[in-house]
């Protein structure tokens, strides 16, 4: 069955504390993994494209990486500004030829000072 | 260059009612998706809308309906509403259908059912 799994469920970091998140997924024909950040009552900001195994991509505090089975989310030195639920997205194959977005449960994440 | 936008952004209904949500996507995409995010579901997929056409579907029961305009507009309607069909509904829109391109979502519209 084609899953994306997330975890952990919620972390708890203080502020300068770095901690990755990890997205594993279970799709076949994977055609590309997305990262998502997502604050209170607010639609899902897009913040990486992973289309292969070895990729990494980074926007300031976060670097995102993929293997054939999972994606790692690498947060370093996080400010407070960082918490919010992060979203893990796989897009894959299916029968009839269609593509599909699954989403993972997120990651909840809350920086302290 | 203008983000999705999402109207209303908040509606209040009873039970047996129906509604329709509006999504404008970002100037230039054809693709629109609509997502149902429940605190227990998680996002989940109702549909895919490309060219006025529908090309994907989740598992959501027939009271679940959308359209797509020539504009690339899209419409969701809810029909017979139900207690459970409360959520935040988030429209997300890309340039090409079912491919490799980014959805950028929109705001949503918090739907509650009294």
């Amino acid at each position: 069955e084609d899953q994306v799994t997330q975890s952990p469920e919620a972390l708890r970091l203080q502020e300068g504390e770095s901690s990755s998140l990890n997205c594993s997924y279970t799709v076949s024909g994977l055609r590309g993994l997305f990262w998502y950040r997502q604050d209170p009552g607010k639609g899902p900001e897009f913040l990486f494209t992973l289309y292969s195994a070895g990729e990494e991509k980074e926007k300031e505090r976060l670097k995102a990486t993929l293997t054939k089975k999972e994606s790692f989310l690498h947060i370093t030195a996080p400010k407070p500004e960082d918490s919010a639920t992060y979203l893990c997205a796989v897009r894959g194959r299916f029968s009839g030829g269609y593509n599909k977005l699954i989403f993972g449960a997120g990651t909840r994440l809350a920086v302290h000072p | 260059k203008a983000g999705v936008t999402q109207t209303p952004r908040y509606l209040i209904k009873t039970r047996g009612q129906q509604v329709t949500l509006s999504c404008s996507p970002i100037s230039g995409h054809r693709s629109v998706s609509w997502y149902q995010q429940t605190p227990g579901q998680g996002l989940q997929f109702l549909f895919e809308y490309f060219s006025e056409t529908q090309r994907n579907k989740g598992n959501f029961p027939g009271r679940f309906s959308g359209r797509q305009f020539s504009n690339s507009r899209s419409e969701m309607n809810v029909s017979t509403l139900e207690l459970g069909d409360s959520a935040l509904y988030l429209c997300a829109s890309s340039l090409a259908p079912s491919g490799l391109d980014t959805q950028y979502f929109g705001p949503g519209t918090r739907l509650t059912v009294l």
